[in-house]
């Protein structure tokens, strides 16, 4: 089973660049999600989708934007990088709904670097 | 926003039952407490998900007590393998919270 992948795994950009990370899950969950680690803190949620087409903002979603037209596809879109988004990028999903819909899968994560 | 506290570090033996304590004062009434396991340069996996009460399964046991402003993650006889960062994050999904917040985490670190 594939499960959810990422890509790229590496990046390295420029500052001001548009970057792009994708993010692909094969179980049609219904919920995706994107967050950032920093060096020796916990997440935080970037943003969030509920379903195709629906998509609300996290804890820390300045500078980013999402989209999901299909199910399986959540890519998150850094539209002018800065140096403090340099992080370690995560996407999950979930196929609970309600209450209990926390990110249950994770992807195994996007290095990125803004010089 | 449901603001999570853990011990920064445990350490511990293998075979040795580990328990690792959140506090999540501000829980709402609708969140669920949900913990990961995290290996360097690996996503966090989850470990298992609780509402009240006690719930249990293959790896874990997840304590939560009537108030739910605490919650204890217990992974029985722990081995080298277990050594990573464990986190408990709270919220849920239908309640608007948009904001699900993992902790700073804990490093549990297993010795032989």
């Amino acid at each position: 089973d594939a499960g959810i992948t990422q890509s790229p795994r590496y990046k390295i950009t420029e500052t001001g660049r548009q970057v792009t990370l994708m993010c692909h899950q094969t179980w049609s969950h219904s919920y995706m999600f994107w967050y950032r680690q920093d060096l020796g803190h916990g997440l935080r949620l970037i943003y969030y989708s509920a379903a195709a087409d629906i998509t609300d903002k996290g804890e820390v979603p300045d500078g980013y934007v999402v989209s999901r037209s299909k199910t399986e596809n959540f890519p998150l879109t850094l539209e002018s990088a800065t140096r403090s988004q340099t992080s370690v990028y995560f996407c999950a999903s979930s196929e609970s709904r309600g209450a209990g819909a926390q990110s249950r899968y994770f992807g195994p994560g996007t290095r990125l670097t803004v010089t | 926003l449901a603001k999570t506290t853990q011990p920064i570090s445990m350490d511990s033996y293998e075979g040795q039952e580990v328990n690792i304590t959140c506090s999540h004062n501000n829980i709402a009434t609708n969140d669920y407490i949900t913990w990961y396991q995290q290996f360097p340069s690996q996503g966090p996996r989850f470990i298992i998900q609780g509402y009240k009460t006690k719930v249990t399964n293959e790896v874990a046991s997840l304590f939560i007590p009537a108030d739910r402003k605490s919650s204890t993650l217990s992974l029985p006889r722990v081995s080298l393998s277990d050594t990573a960062v464990y986190y408990c994050l709270v919220g849920g999904m239908d309640t608007g919270r948009r904001a699900l917040t993992f902790g700073s985490g804990t490093r549990l670190q297993v010795q032989p």
